[in-house]
């Protein structure tokens, strides 16, 4: 089984604060995307990346997939309320699966 | 471009009833993918179809739920009996074959099993 590992599992920060939550694996991915979930909705894509050491940004989000296609990193720059999330990171590989993590839930007080 | 429909959004039955929920894929999309959402976790995959042909059913409860894509398009997931661990977020999404595979899901259905 392969298995993706988030950190933190929960997090509130103050409204303006920079964060950085993490998604780590044993397996290498063909890509990985990253998801945000909201109360009563399914998961909304963000990004997806498919490159080792790619970074993508996304306003104030940045994502990075790490060279050895393992992990990947999700920096906010000055968080606002809206940001307000459980953030999914998901990997995937041939047959078009995808793995999620157990998500980190962010909170941003104003 | 309408989304990923599914109905009802939400549902509550008593253990050992039975319980069906419904998916519509955004239009033309080929593969089909139900997902349980336990609170607290990700989704974790259920049954995955590419058009009305079953591409992986290994997660699948199959001694009470089924699930099944007529005609490749929508798709229903049954649950008979249903356990008190069945509660959770039913979610269905969709993706084209082509590109890396981008999923795009529906809001869900809450089950409760009471």
């Amino acid at each position: 089984t392969q298995l993706l590992e988030q950190s933190p599992q929960f997090l509130s920060i103050q409204e303006g604060e920079n964060l950085t939550v993490y998604c780590n694996s044993s397996s290498v991915f063909s890509s990985l995307q990253w998801y945000r979930q909201e109360p009563g909705e399914g998961p909304v894509l963000l990004v997806t990346v498919v490159t080792g050491g790619e970074v993508k940004k996304l306003k104030r989000l940045t994502f990075q997939f790490g060279d050895a296609r393992k992990d990947s990193s999700l920096h906010i720059t000055a968080a606002q309320p809206g940001d307000t999330g459980l953030y999914l990171c998901a990997g995937g590989w041939t047959a078009r699966q995808l793995t999620f993590g157990s998500g980190t839930q962010l909170t941003v007080l104003p | 471009e309408a989304g990923v429909a599914q109905s009802p959004r939400y549902k509550i039955i008593e253990k050992r009833q039975s319980v069906a929920f419904w998916c519509n894929p955004i239009s033309g999309h080929a593969t089909l993918y139900w997902y349980q959402q336990i609170l607290g976790q990700g989704p974790k995959l259920l049954i995955q179809f590419q058009n009305n042909g079953v591409v992986d059913d290994s997660q699948l409860p199959k001694d009470r739920f089924s699930a099944e894509r007529l005609k490749g398009v929508d798709s229903t997931l049954k649950i008979q009996p249903a356990k008190l661990e069945d509660s959770a977020v039913y979610l269905c999404a969709s993706s084209n074959i082509q590109g890396p595979g981008e999923q795009y899901f529906g809001p869900g259905t809450r089950l409760t099993v009471t």
